[in-house]
């Protein structure tokens, strides 16, 4: 069993519409949580940051944090065909290397 | 502006031939970190560095080499040994005081 599991999609949602995307994890160790978008050829670009469980909410993006569930979310609000990339998911305890999903190709169509 | 640079974008070279990829940054960051992303495989770490003159192997570091003479200044060469060594490259630094990780824009390797 991988330590993070990602759907790798594609996910198609129409302009407008709420993305979920998830990420589950087997190691209760993690302590932070990250989400990157990556859009095709380029390096990926950190999105949102949490350290605790809960959310946090930066413009259209919401990242949630489910520790007793090993469950994190992010969600974008009217979505955009901009938003059209890859998003990984990453998390992480102390200095100890990050651990990457695959990430999730999602596309919005105008 | 603040940020990580990777040079070249594009590299070509022949089996064979060894070729060292640039990453430099202006973070201030201590910790800086190499991947190598292939298609359907997310990243994989190959060295990384929590300070200067030192580094440790990651996951995949056969076939690879690094040096970490300046705060600043992470490459990586790519050896001869490695068997499969066409792939996009990502160099990264982390923030000590948040563990954020910031990538910079990729190395696109082709060797043939």
């Amino acid at each position: 069993q991988k330590e993070v599991e990602q759907d790798p999609g594609p996910l198609s949602v129409p302009e407008g519409a709420i993305v979920s995307l998830n990420c589950t994890y087997s190691n209760s160790a993690f302590q932070y949580f990250m989400w990157y978008r990556q859009y095709s050829r380029k390096g990926p670009e950190l999105l949102m940051y949490t350290y605790s469980s809960g959310n946090k909410e930066d413009g259209r993006f919401t990242a949630q944090v489910d520790k007793s569930s090993k469950y994190i979310s992010l969600f974008i609000r009217d979505s955009q065909p901009s938003d059209s990339a890859t998003y990984l998911c990453a998390m992480g305890r102390g200095f100890q290397k990050l651990v990457f999903g695959t990430g999730t190709r999602l596309l919005v169509s105008p | 502006d603040g940020g990580i640079t990777q040079s070249p974008k594009y590299l070509f070279r022949k089996e064979g031939q060894n070729v060292t990829l640039s990453c430099e940054q202006n973070l201030n960051h201590d910790a800086m970190y190499w991947y190598r992303q292939d298609p359907g495989q997310g990243l994989r770490l190959i060295y990384y560095s929590q300070i200067v003159n030192d580094f440790q192997k990651g996951d995949i570091a056969e076939g690879y080499s690094v040096s970490r003479e300046k705060k600043e200044s992470f490459p990586l060469t790519v050896t001869s040994a490695q068997k499969n060594p066409t792939a996009f490259y990502l160099c990264a630094s982390v923030n000590r005081d948040s563990y954020e990780q910031y990538f910079g824009p990729g190395t696109r390797l082709t060797v043939t």
